[in-house]
């Protein structure tokens, strides 16, 4: 049972921005970074944000993060087709002693 | 560039352990101080962390649920680095990922993963 909490799901239409919540604690979320992690099926994941709002240089300015108090957020702007996958928000836990993830939500492109 | 491949096999039985390798290529381990660990996805499910360790070895990190029955261990000679659970049973059947960390903290996530391998646990 992950610590993170996650809506099961999410859809948009194409050029619609949607936003996905990561529901935490303060031995997490509260505490600690936020990684966003996109997982499409068959493939690995990939790391999307880093330090709550940061994005790696070969990801899509479509994406953005944030963050306050226990919840973080994933941002998708102008929405494709190819943003159908699996994502994962992540954080560090101080109680766990661990790296734990979120419980996942599934975008779905209509 | 460095890339990740995980190599074992693909089935185990009930009671017995799994062990799987994780290949560097591209560079070599000792480049910089990074977690080194596995991620795991069983049918359905979503993504889990097992373990991790630092590059020299000295310090392991485990998913508390999991750390009775896991080792994670570095040759950096080799340029590998190992995952074995023990005592496994079908919920252990997953697609497992090898990953290294952005930093020398565990909490900077994984910007680097390998392709995934199954491991189904069947008799």
């Amino acid at each position: 049972q992950s610590l993170l909490t996650q809506p099961p799901s999410v859809s948009g239409v194409p050029g619609q921005r949607v936003t996905i919540s990561c529901s935490g604690s303060d031995s997490n979320v509260g505490s600690s970074a936020v990684n966003w992690y996109q997982h499409v099926p068959g493939k690995s994941p990939k790391l999307l944000i880093i330090y709550d709002d940061v994005l790696p240089s070969d990801v899509s300015d479509r994406f953005s993060g944030s963050k306050s108090g226990t919840s973080a957020a994933l941002a998708i702007s102008g929405l494709q087709s190819e943003d159908e996958a699996e994502y994962y928000c992540a954080s560090w836990d101080d109680s766990l002693y661990g790296y734990v993830f979120g419980t996942g939500t599934k975008v779905t492109v209509l | 560039q460095l890339q990740l491949h995980e190599s074992g096999p693909g089935r185990v039985k009930p009671s017995g352990s799994l062990s799987l390798s994780c290949t560097v290529s591209g560079g070599s381990m000792n480049s910089g101080r990074y977690y080194w660990g596995w991620v795991r996805q069983p049918p359905g499910k979503g993504l889990e962390w097992i373990g991790s360790i630092i590059s020299d070895g000295v310090n392991s990190l485990f998913n508390p649920s999991l750390k009775s029955r896991v080792t994670i261990s570095v040759d950096t000679a080799k340029n590998q680095f190992y995952l074995t659970l023990r005592s496994v049973s079908a919920a252990d059947t997953a697609v497992y990922y090898c990953g290294k960390t952005v930093t020398g903290t565990l909490g900077d996530g994984f910007d680097l993963w390998g392709q995934g391998t199954v491991v189904t646990v069947s008799s």
